[in-house]
């Protein structure tokens, strides 16, 4: 079946560090990946998602590209802020209606 | 106005009880989940709804029953709560085609005493 491989964190970082969360997945065809963020007492948000192959998705700073060489959706930010620290889940959608969550990785960011 | 909303935000109660939690979307979507998430931080999908037919059950006990009055609503009843029921509750919801984005409430945090 299908999975999402994160790292598992916690990642601490200072302020303006760059940083990298590692995602990779396992699926048949072709799914959609995404990056979901959860801030400390909310739901789940979307952060980013590409749809195909060598798609890249970006929002507020963070990016990931589609590699469908190395089954990875990696995701990126050139520099972290303190409001960015939350929990960042890597996910995929590999058929209707079934979407599939990594174990989610902890940002925290220090000043 | 909330998209998903989900009532109540936290519930404490005794293990065996039985209790419910509802969850409503005014964003037309035909698709409504309830997922799990354990206290790693670990998300799990439990049950899938598209206009109000059953289309994903996982592996839950059957004290878990999810109840679909309309497409708007998904509702979760537990009965005999036990100590591992103890988690964040999270509806959420999609607009029912292929590899799109959810839509999550806020989550109901259960303690089961």
């Amino acid at each position: 079946g299908d999975s999402v491989t994160q790292m598992e964190g916690p990642v601490t970082l200072s302020e303006e560090a760059f940083l990298t969360i590692n995602c990779t997945y396992t699926a048949t065809g072709y799914p959609s990946l995404f990056w979901y963020v959860q801030y400390p007492g909310e739901g789940l948000q979307l952060l980013l998602k590409a749809t195909k192959a060598d798609d890249k998705g970006s929002n507020k700073g963070f990016e990931a590209t589609y590699r469908k060489e190395t089954t990875s959706f990696h995701l990126e930010k050139g520099s972290v802020q303190v409001s960015d620290s939350a929990v960042y889940f890597c996910a995929l959608s590999g058929g209707y209606q079934k979407v599939t969550f990594g174990i989610g990785t902890k940002l925290q960011v220090i000043p | 106005d909330t998209a998903v909303s989900q009532t109540p935000k936290y519930l404490v109660t005794q293990m065996g009880n039985d209790k419910s939690i509802k969850c409503e979307q005014n964003l037309g979507h035909d698709t409504m989940y309830w997922y799990k998430q354990d206290s790693k931080k670990f998300l799990k999908i439990m049950f899938s709804y598209n206009n109000k037919e059953l289309i994903i059950n996982e592996t839950v006990p059957n004290r878990f029953s999810p109840k679909s009055p309309d497409k708007a609503h998904l509702n979760l009843h537990i009965n005999s709560l036990e100590l591992g029921d103890s988690a964040v509750y999270f509806c959420a919801s999609s607009p029912g085609t292929e590899n799109e984005k959810l839509f999550f409430g806020s989550g109901t945090q259960l303690s089961v005493l």
